[in-house]
């Protein structure tokens, strides 16, 4: 079946360092995929997505470019900041209007100063 | 309103009862789901509604769980004879009709605890 392996963390990162979260899928069709973000003590809400292949999700200095060839939408980050503490989920979507997000396990970053 | 609404945002029951959790979806989404977050775990579809469709029921644990969605809008979440391994949150999302790159939204959650 459908499924999204992210990278193990908890990712440990100094502020203005740059951030890689690897993600790699498997589905039949052709998924859209996402990013959502979890900050502490909130909600789960997204970050990016990207419809077909090639294309770029970009949010908040966030980008993930969605490349079929090698199944994966990994997300990158040139600078972090502590504010972007927080566990990240990738997820993809099959279907018309009726599929399910599927999710990764969810990456923990942690931003120290 | 305006986003996902989910009632009780915490509820601690005692091994054996049952709980009902509500999810009221933004205005507009005829889709609904509900996901479970354990304690270390990544997030688990239980079950789908689109519209007037039949549910997507596949991802339900067990049949202590069910759900249902009246008048096409606000669902509940039922657990029967709850079991310590049900505590988790349990999140509601909906998404308005179209493609699959629709964004689907989520609400803040129903954090479980059962002793």
């Amino acid at each position: 079946g459908d499924s999204v392996t992210q990278m193990e963390g908890p990712v440990t990162l100094s502020e203005e360092a740059f951030l890689t979260i690897n993600c790699t899928y498997t589905a039949t069709g052709y998924p859209s995929l996402f990013w959502y973000v979890q900050y502490p003590g909130e909600g789960l809400q997204l970050l990016l997505k990207a419809t077909k292949a090639d294309d770029k999700g970009s949010n908040k200095g966030f980008e993930a470019t969605y490349r079929k060839e090698t199944t994966s939408f990994h997300l990158e980050k040139g600078s972090v900041q502590v504010s972007d503490s927080a566990v990240y989920f990738c997820a993809l979507r099959t279907g018309s209007n009726t599929g399910k997000l599927i999710f990764g396990q969810g990456t923990t970053l942690q931003v120290k100063p | 309103g305006a986003g996902v609404s989910q009632s009780p945002s915490n509820k601690v029951t005692e091994k054996g009862k049952d709980v009902e959790l509500r999810c009221d979806p933004i205005s507009g989404h005829t889709a609904l789901y509900w996901y479970r977050q354990s304690l270390g775990q990544g997030l688990e579809f239980l079950i789908y509604f689109q519209g007037n469709s039949a549910p997507d029921k596949s991802g339900l644990p067990s049949d202590r769980f069910s759900a249902e969605r009246t008048g096409g809008s606000v669902s509940t979440l039922t657990i029967q004879r709850t079991q310590q391994e049900d505590s988790a949150v349990y999140l509601c999302a909906s998404s308005s009709p179209g493609p699959s790159g629709n964004t689907i939204y989520f609400g803040e959650g129903s954090w479980l605890t059962v002793v």
